[in-house]
């Protein structure tokens, strides 16, 4: 079966400091991993994935993760972080062997970022 | 295009009750998966349909059920409904099945049970 976690329940950076965001997986075969980002009262908004090919990943505003098989890892990073990054952020699992979109989701890192 | 819509936004029901909550994927978009979102037990994964058909079911009791119409809408109902349901119920599609598609989700209907 596959799972995440997310170790840190809450991150806060200073604005223009870089960020990490940390996410642990558990899959049988091999993974794709997923980043969403929430905000009050919305929907996931997706960020960035990896599926295969290169262990670096960007996405969206500014945002990159790192595949690590060794580690079982795919932590969220941004160089210079802005306020209005202070969200809450989802990393997600598949397991590449199940033909089905049921998605394994972390518990979620509430990220604040102060001016 | 316009992205995922669900209906209502926002419900008020009392226990024992049903309701039924809507959910209109992208336009082409043919899977549609139902998350339940709770402070206490995160995103969870309720059902996905794609052409109609239930693929997948998480683990959760027969009170929740769900259907896709042929137009790839989505509907899922929960039946005599307890104070635990109460949560953001999350929708989301992607164009077909496939554990490489990213999922686009919905707003959410939060639904209150009092």
């Amino acid at each position: 079966a596959q799972s995440v976690a997310q170790p840190e329940d809450q991150v806060n950076v200073a604005e223009g400091n870089p960020l990490t965001v940390k996410c642990t997986y558990s899959v049988s075969g091999n993974p794709y991993l997923f980043w969403y980002v929430q905000y009050p009262n919305r929907g996931l908004q997706f960020l960035l994935k990896y599926i295969t090919g290169d262990n670096l990943v960007k996405g969206s505003y500014g945002f990159e993760a790192e595949f690590n098989k060794s580690q079982t890892s795919f932590h969220l990073k941004k160089p210079s972080a802005l306020v209005s990054d202070s969200a809450l952020y989802f990393c997600a699992v598949r397991d590449s062997r199940l033909n089905n979109n049921d998605m394994r989701f972390g518990a979620g890192t509430r990220l604040t970022v102060k001016p | 295009k316009a992205g995922v819509t669900q209906t209502p936004r926002y419900l008020i029901k009392t226990r024992g009750q049903q309701v039924t909550l809507s959910c209109s994927p992208i336009s082409g978009h043919r899977s549609v998966s139902w998350y339940q979102q709770t402070p206490g037990q995160g995103l969870q994964f309720l059902f996905e349909y794609f052409s109609e058909t239930q693929r997948n079911k998480g683990n959760f009791p027969g009170r929740f059920s769900g259907r896709q119409f042929s137009n790839s809408r989505s509907e899922m109902n929960v039946s005599t409904l307890e104070l635990g349901d109460s949560a953001l119920y999350l929708c989301a599609s992607t164009p077909l099945v496939g554990v490489r598609n990213e999922q686009f989700f919905g707003p959410g209907t939060r639904l209150t049970v009092l």
